[in-house]
């Protein structure tokens, strides 16, 4: 099993530009999320999907969209890239009946 | 806001036990704590978790105090790989209202 990947590892973005972060789980997880770190801060959850083609808001959601089109995937899109948005993004997954998150390798994005 | 008090920074040597604290005194009767840890930059990496009851597991051992507003996160045998932070986390079990703070980065010094 690979676990939870990320597609890409590194980007970066000038502002005003759109970009889509993907990530799959091979673990038929159903809940999905995606999270962003900043230096001086905690994870802050920004979106996250309880199944397949359902998604939520979490706490930072404003500037990003997300699709659950397969139980595999989890997109994350940046319609109009800010420098507010430079932040290290990471995607989890858990089944539904358990308490533990799996989580990606993080993508480090960074817009100019 | 499912707020946690952890202290910044410890240090403990190898091969002794590492016992990092956490306080969540506005948890609630039905929600969990959770510890996690974050090695460098990967992604973070679930340890344990628990409600009531001290639990105990292959990575670690979790004592929650009976009133359950706080609790300690204990490594038996600490080893340089240790070496990281650590975040201790409450929520409801659907994990939806976690709320991750700054956590505590543990020097595991030789």
């Amino acid at each position: 099993n690979a676990g939870v990947t990320q597609t890409p590892k590194f980007r970066v973005l000038k502002t005003g530009q759109s970009m889509t972060l993907l990530c799959a789980q091979d673990m038929n997880h159903e809940y999905m999320y995606w999270y962003r770190q900043d230096p001086g801060m905690g994870l802050r959850l920004i979106h996250y999907s309880v199944g397949e083609g359902t998604t939520a808001k979490g706490e930072v959601p404003d500037g990003y969209n997300v699709s659950r089109l397969k139980k595999q995937n989890f997109l994350l899109g940046l319609e109009s890239a800010a420098p507010s948005q430079t932040s290290v993004y990471f995607c989890a997954s858990r089944y539904s009946a358990s308490y533990e998150q799996y989580f990606g390798p993080g993508t480090r994005l960074t817009v100019t | 806001d499912a707020k946690t008090t952890q202290p910044p920074s410890m240090d403990c040597a190898e091969g002794r036990a590492a016992n990092l604290p956490c306080n969540h005194s506005t948890i609630s009767g039905n929600e969990y704590v959770y510890w996690y840890r974050q090695i460098h930059s990967q992604g973070p990496q679930y340890i344990i978790h628990g409600l009531k009851n001290n639990e105990t597991n292959e990575m670690a051992s979790l004592i929650i105090t009976e009133d359950r507003k706080s609790s300690t996160l204990i490594l038996p045998h600490a080893t340089l790989r240790d070496t990281a932070v650590y975040y201790c986390l409450w929520g409801a079990g659907n994990n939806r209202k976690l709320i991750w703070g700054l956590g505590t980065s543990l020097a595991v010094n030789p």
